[in-house]
């Protein structure tokens, strides 16, 4: 079982700066398998990127991913109070997990 | 629009069953393969099991393995979630969501999902 890790637990940054979310696999992740999620207070989860780096539909591009392996990368760009909301990666290809999440706060 | 909508969660003493059920609208059920993913109270997500497109392949965690059954309706555009011999540790928001990949028993990424039914088990 590929065991996800996400860092930071929390990141807190003020409107229009940038975030950057790591989630860090226990093992190679094979063909770049790995999604995100958000998350917001009593909403279900909505998938933001799959393939590690392409955006699912109607996602601004605000929203990037990247990475390979074993380590990948969210980023958020010019951040809205709208984006507060904790964030999963996931990876796929074999049974699925989920990281822990990172809680993305707004100052 | 694509909605999935989840229905049958409460409350149930360990060691009893209960039946969840999702229906969806807005897509052509049959096209897409499904799953269950669930959410412990405050806490991250797991996934539970898959089904494809067809309903005669299925998978399971092994966390649920041997006492849940997860089945579809494709007339009905229902999917379902059979959960026998509960546990404590089955306490979550169950989520049904469907993956953008017909073949799939689970074993995919996630692109819509529902708001989901709590499932409480306690004595």
């Amino acid at each position: 079982e590929i065991v996800l890790t996400q860092s930071p637990g929390t990141l807190s940054l003020s409107p229009g700066e940038r975030a950057t979310l790591s989630c860090r696999a226990s093992q190679s992740v094979r063909s770049s398998y790995l999604a995100w999620y958000q998350q917001k207070p009593g909403q279900a989860p909505r998938l933001l990127i799959y393939g590690a780096s392409s955006r699912a539909t109607g996602i601004s591009d605000r929203f990037s991913g990247s990475g390979s392996g074993t380590d990948f990368t969210l980023t958020i760009s010019r951040l809205e109070p709208e984006d507060v909301a904790v964030y999963y990666c996931q990876h796929y290809g074999s049974s699925p997990s989920f990281g822990q999440g990172t809680k993305l706060e707004i100052k | 629009e694509v909605q999935l909508v989840e229905s049958g969660g409460g409350v149930v003493r360990p060691g009893g069953s209960l039946r969840l059920s999702c229906v969806v609208s807005g897509f052509t059920f049959d096209d897409y393969a499904m799953s269950w993913v669930r959410q412990a109270p405050g806490k991250g997500l797991e996934w539970v099991s898959g089904i494809n497109w067809k309903g005669d392949s299925t998978n399971y965690a092994d966390s649920v393995k041997g006492r849940f059954t997860i089945s579809r309706d494709n007339a009905k555009r229902s999917l379902y979630l059979q959960m026998n011999s509960l546990r404590a540790e089955d306490t979550a928001l169950y989520h049904c969501a469907r993956i953008p990949n017909q073949y799939s028993t689970g074993w995919w990424y996630f692109d819509y999902w529902g708001q989901g039914t709590l499932v409480t088990v306690s004595s």
